[in-house]
């Protein structure tokens, strides 16, 4: 069975600086690959995917993350974190389908002025 | 085009009582999953469909059940709640199984 591990349970960076958020799965085939970020109250929302090809993916709100299939990993960057940025972070892997996910266990990202 | 709806947003049961959540996927989008969220488990896997079929089921009791209309409007049902059973319980649509899922915003469950 697939797994996704996010080493970090919780980030502090301050406003301005650049920000890496690292996930990890065990999966024996290419998976289907996503970050999504969660506000308190909210749903989530989809910020990535990776599916196939080109392993370094852009998304919305300036993020971007690379899939390097060596490291088993699928780490989340953003160059410069703006305050509303705060929020918990969840990778989340699927198995041969994208509608059936296994998500890690989500990073706090807390955002300095 | 109109996000995922979950209906209703905040519901507080008793133990014992059973409870139906609904949701009304994005326009044209065929695939309904639904997750449990919770502080100790985080997200998991409920179940999901496509075209009024379960395709997938996680690893839930019985009690948890559901199902999915002609018009792909899901619904899903807990029978006999627990205490174990208060949750943040999300339900996301896709075009089809190979597409990317977008969530609505969840239905907040209290068992008291």
């Amino acid at each position: 069975a697939q797994s996704v591990t996010q080493p970090d349970i919780h980030i502090t960076v301050s406003e301005g600086a650049s920000l890496e958020l690292r996930c990890n799965y065990s999966y024996g085939a290419t998976p289907y690959l996503f970050w999504y970020v969660q506000s308190p109250g909210q749903g989530l929302q989809l910020l990535l995917k990776y599916f196939s090809g080109d392993t370094l993916v852009q998304g919305i709100k300036g993020f971007e993350a690379e899939f390097k299939r060596s490291q088993s990993s699928f780490n989340l960057r953003k160059p410069s974190v703006h305050w509303s940025d705060a929020a918990e972070y969840f990778c989340a892997v699927g198995a041969g389908t994208a509608s059936k996910l296994t998500f890690g266990t989500g990073t706090r990202l807390q955002v300095t002025l | 085009k109109a996000g995922v709806t979950q209906t209703p947003r905040y519901l507080i049961k008793t133990r014992g009582q059973q409870v139906t959540l609904s949701c009304s996927p994005i326009s044209g989008h065929r695939s309904v999953s639904w997750y449990q969220q919770t502080p100790g488990q985080g997200l998991q896997f409920l179940f999901e469909y496509f075209s009024e079929t379960q395709r997938n089921k996680g690893n839930f009791p019985g009690r948890f059940s559901g199902r999915q209309f002609s018009n792909s409007r899901s619904e899903m049902n807990v029978s006999t709640l627990e205490l174990g059973d208060s949750a943040l319980y999300l339900c996301a649509s896709s075009l089809r199984w190979e597409y990317e899922q977008y969530f609505g915003p969840g239905t907040r469950l209290t068992v008291t």
